[in-house]
């Protein structure tokens, strides 16, 4: 039972800015939304999470939108090292559930 | 961020055999550790989750007698696999939080090949 839905791939030329969206529509008040990421064959990365404001750190920024009812993680500046499945995750507790993802392909 | 170290990278061992898979925290006490099973070209998904000093929570069609899981300091936690079959056969990845708000850290994996 998804909470979130995201394009399974995206391409984006290096060098661009790479924004990934993210819907969920059914979020609660009390949930965080979290991005992670996997590069191929290793354990997931963290990357950001917030509630409602929107967020910004060394890796990326984060994007909510005023209903929290979707989402966009930002990576400023995307290089072929980017390239990795980016997960979008809503939850309360610990235990993240991870949905499909989305294939990002940082083209050179 | 905080370091989490997974052991060993990859193991391959008979079928009927039993294998055991180390998480371990390096610069935090981890209240709480996750593991993790994905197969090729497939999401993660959560098999258990294990509060230090306490029995671990298993996801429904999760054998707990298969998957064994201790969790006896704040930074380790061991997941064994009892038996292991070639179905057994993926990526075991571990995870470890302190927060409680989902900023957890993730191990590297364990590439497990049951021959």
């Amino acid at each position: 039972d998804a909470k979130t839905t995201q394009p399974p791939s995206m391409d984006c030329a290096e060098g661009r800015a790479a924004n990934l969206p993210c819907n969920h529509s059914t979020i609660s008040g009390n949930e965080y939304v979290y991005w992670y990421r996997q590069i191929h064959s290793q354990g997931p990365q963290y990357i950001i999470h917030g509630l409602k404001n929107n967020e910004t750190n060394e890796m990326a920024s984060l994007i909510i939108t005023e209903d929290r009812k979707s989402s966009t993680l930002i990576l400023p500046h995307a290089t072929l090292r980017d390239t990795a499945v980016y997960y979008c995750i809503v939850e309360r507790f610990d235990g993240l559930t991870f949905g499909k993802g989305t294939h990002l392909i940082i083209q050179p | 961020g905080a370091v989490v170290s997974q052991h060993p990278s990859w193991v391959i061992c008979k079928s009927g055999t039993s294998v055991k898979i180390e998480c371990r925290s390096l610069d935090f006490q981890a209240t709480t550790m996750f593991w993790y099973r994905q197969f090729p070209k497939q999401s993660l998904m959560l098999m258990a989750t294990s509060n230090e000093g306490s029995k671990a929570t298993y996801e429904q069609g999760v054998e707990k007698d298969k998957f064994l899981i201790n969790h006896a300091s704040l930074t380790l936690s061991t997941l064994t696999v009892t038996s292991a079959h070639p179905e057994d056969s993926s990526f075991y990845i571990c995870s470890a939080s302190n927060r409680g708000r989902g900023e957890a850290f993730f191990g590297q994996g364990t590439r497990l090949t049951v021959v």
